[in-house]
């Protein structure tokens, strides 16, 4: 089945920083979501980005399929931003339905 | 409802006892996935219902657990004779409405607890 491994795991900034957090993925998709978990632990959706770039305030999204891989850039950090970025992948040559999550980037912003 | 529901928030049970989860998803969606989240992992993937049917149920870790969604719309995960290792939390997403079709949509979780 698809790999998806996420870099960096543990990542702590100063609230105003930049960041980009990574998805590698092993296979071809046709899915590909991005979620931030919150501390109470919702899952709550910040792109649905099977391909290309889209932006939605601080945060964007960019995916090339082609090179197996997305990014996610969030821009002037804030403490609300702080909880763990997972990327959910669906696809690869087996035509599974199954999402497959990476391990996660735990984001500490701090004040 | 305007997002996915869970019952319970909370569950905690004794070993070797049975325990249902509930699990409302958005109003018109088509598909319904359930995952398991233990501690410091992300969401494993269990079954996956595409109306009534278990469209893929190759993430359930062994006969102890099953799920069904007899109408297409409400599921329940069941679990029987629990052990401690079946201790996390069990997410409930649905998707297919309009035009986010693929997009999940999660519930908030039901935390179980085997003691």
């Amino acid at each position: 089945g698809i790999q998806v491994e996420q870099s960096p795991p543990d990542l702590i900034l100063q609230e105003g920083a930049n960041s980009t957090l990574r998805c590698n993925f092993s296979d071809s998709v046709n899915n590909l979501q991005w979620f931030h978990q919150n501390p109470w632990g919702q899952l709550i959706n910040l792109f649905y980005i099977p391909s290309g770039t889209k932006q939605n305030g601080r945060l964007s999204a960019t995916t090339v399929a082609t090179e197996r891989y997305s990014l996610l850039y969030i821009s002037s950090s804030q403490t609300t931003d702080s909880g763990v970025y997972f990327c959910a992948v669906r696809g690869g040559t087996s035509g599974t339905y199954k999402y497959i999550f990476g391990t996660g980037t735990r984001l500490k912003v701090l004040a | 409802g305007a997002g996915v529901s869970q019952t319970p928030s909370n569950k905690v049970t004794e070993k070797g006892k049975y325990v249902e989860l509930r699990c409302d998803p958005i109003s018109g969606h088509t598909a319904l996935y359930w995952y398991r989240q233990s501690l410091g992992q992300g969401p494993e993937f269990l079954i996956y219902f595409q109306g009534t049917g278990a469209a893929d149920d190759s993430g359930l870790p062994n006969d102890r657990f099953f799920a069904v969604r007899p109408e297409g719309s409400v599921s329940t995960l069941k679990i029987q004779r629990t052990e401690r290792g079946d201790s996390a939390v069990y997410l409930c997403a649905s998707s297919g409405g309009g035009s986010s079709y693929n997009e999940q949509f999660f519930g908030p979780g039901t935390r179980l607890t085997v003691l």
